[in-house]
């Protein structure tokens, strides 16, 4: 199956500070990514859709200035927290379909999640 | 609104049969997946199905009722690695993945 590469894993950082997190699809391109945050014993939680080449679409109370996602390619989306705190620290998730597959029955594969801490 | 319906945790022994049930209301509907989160990792994809029916796959097989809003994930010949949780997912008018809490499934010996 198609393969999503996230990096880091897992980052420390300093309040204050900002992080990027990189999300790859090695051997597909992704026109759209989407970005999610899991909190402990919580379900998904879609932040926001990466568009290829456009400005991301936040879901409702994700503040777009805090987590800003650039999608430069159709192989890259980045999502940098800026300014993080430690009510941000949580698991972010991102995933990628294969639109050459359609869209309809296209499973998302996600990349293995980046646990971010921020102390 | 959209909504997904699972249980929070449900036990089972080894070697046994579960189902785990899923109901969903959303903005039209375009199939239902269903994946297996190990804790601390992103999740796998297990079936989609769209057409009502049971769609087999190994061990585990997944069925849909569309007219209801139902779909399981039945598992069966359970071993220990199955300990996970299965989060539901239907995709939307838009095709946008609308996600369950997740069930937690333990397996105990």
């Amino acid at each position: 199956g198609a393969v999503v590469s996230q990096h880091p894993s897992w980052v420390i950082c300093k309040s204050g500070t900002s992080v990027k997190i990189e999300c790859r699809s090695l051997d597909f391109q992704a026109t759209t990514m989407f970005w999610y945050r899991q909190f402990p014993k919580q379900s998904l939680m879609l932040m926001a859709t990466s568009n290829e080449g456009s400005k991301a679409t936040y879901e409702q109370g994700v503040e777009k200035d805090k987590f800003l996602i650039n999608h430069a390619s159709l192989t890259l989306s980045t999502l940098t927290v800026t300014s993080a705190h430690p009510e941000d620290s949580s698991f972010y998730i991102c995933s990628a379909r294969d639109l050459d597959r359609g869209l309809a029955d296209t499973e998302a594969f996600f990349g293995q999640g980046t646990r971010l801490t921020v102390v | 609104g959209q909504n997904i319906d699972q249980p929070t945790e449900m036990t089972a022994t080894e070697g046994a049969i579960v189902q785990i049930n899923c109901t969903y209301q959303t903005s039209g509907f375009n199939g239902l997946f269903w994946y297996q989160q190990h804790a601390g990792e992103a999740p796998t994809f297990l079936s989609y199905n769209v057409l009502d029916g049971l769609e087999e796959k190994g061990r585990f097989s997944s069925f849909l009722s569309r007219s209801k809003g139902y779909s399981y994930l039945l598992l069966k010949e359970l071993q220990m690695k199955d300990s996970a949780s299965y989060l539901c997912a239907a995709s939307d008018s838009n095709y946008q993945l609308i996600w369950g809490a997740g069930t937690k499934l333990i397996i105990k010996p």
